[in-house]
């Protein structure tokens, strides 16, 4: 069983167009976060929700928006899409929110704007 | 404002030896450090979670060990298989419950 699942896996697209990635998990996790990843591998938080508010935003643009319809769910909406966009985006969870607890990670979605 | 730093930035070793993979990071006030393993094209997997009061975590033929006053952490692997072959990050969760990640460290065990 999947614990952590992002969709789509891959996702290529034109520069200034919007578009979403899905995450969800079945651990029945209280928390729920957003990384990036850049070329350079360099790994970064983006976003962090607990049952469904957002408690953590990095300096992140406002074309990133994320929703959290239900615990068991976090989405991540990008508008106008940019060249620098392109990366691997990782949905991780974790029972609560705070650093003892541990993360678990989806498999990334790589976006490749061109 | 924190800065994570890992040692060598990739390693090749024969199969069957031991191994440290270094870990340095500037703000020594951290809540505790996580060490992550990535292999190519998956997500991250957490190894050990190291708490702040902790000196050390063991799990199998890992031991990761935690020095905050000089701000470093070392990964151990004990008698290393093909298997281990993977990226490995170190990640220092600060007390604001943010967790900044090193660069990784390229392991390869050579068969």
């Amino acid at each position: 069983d999947t614990a952590v699942s992002q969709t789509p896996k891959y996702l290529v697209t034109q520069m200034g167009n919007d578009k979403s990635i899905k995450c969800e998990q079945n651990l029945g996790h209280d928390t729920m976060y957003w990384y990036k990843q850049d070329s350079k591998k360099f790994l970064k938080i983006m976003f962090s929700y607990n049952n469904k508010e957002l408690i953590i935003n990095e300096t992140v643009p406002n074309r990133f928006s994320p929703k959290s319809p239900d615990k068991a769910h976090l989405n991540l909406h990008i508008n106008s899409l940019e060249l620098g966009d392109s990366a691997v985006y990782f949905c991780a969870s974790s029972l609560r929110s705070g650093a003892q607890e541990t993360q678990y990670f989806g498999p990334g979605t790589r976006l490749l704007v061109l | 404002k924190q800065e994570v730093t890992q040692i060598p930035a990739a390693l090749s070793v024969p199969e069957g030896e031991n191994l440290v993979l270094n870990c340095s990071f500037t703000d020594s006030a951290i809540y505790n450090l996580q060490w992550f393993r990535q292999d190519p094209g998956k997500g991250l997997t957490s190894l050990l979670l190291i708490q702040s009061s902790q000196r050390e975590q063991t799990s199998g033929r890992l031991n990761a060990s935690l020095d905050k006053s000089s701000g470093r952490s070392t990964l151990y692997i004990a008698a290393s298989q093909p298997g281990d072959s993977a990226t490995y990050l170190c990640a220092p969760w600060r007390r604001d419950d943010k967790i900044i990640f090193g660069k990784g460290t390229r392991l390869h065990i050579l068969p």
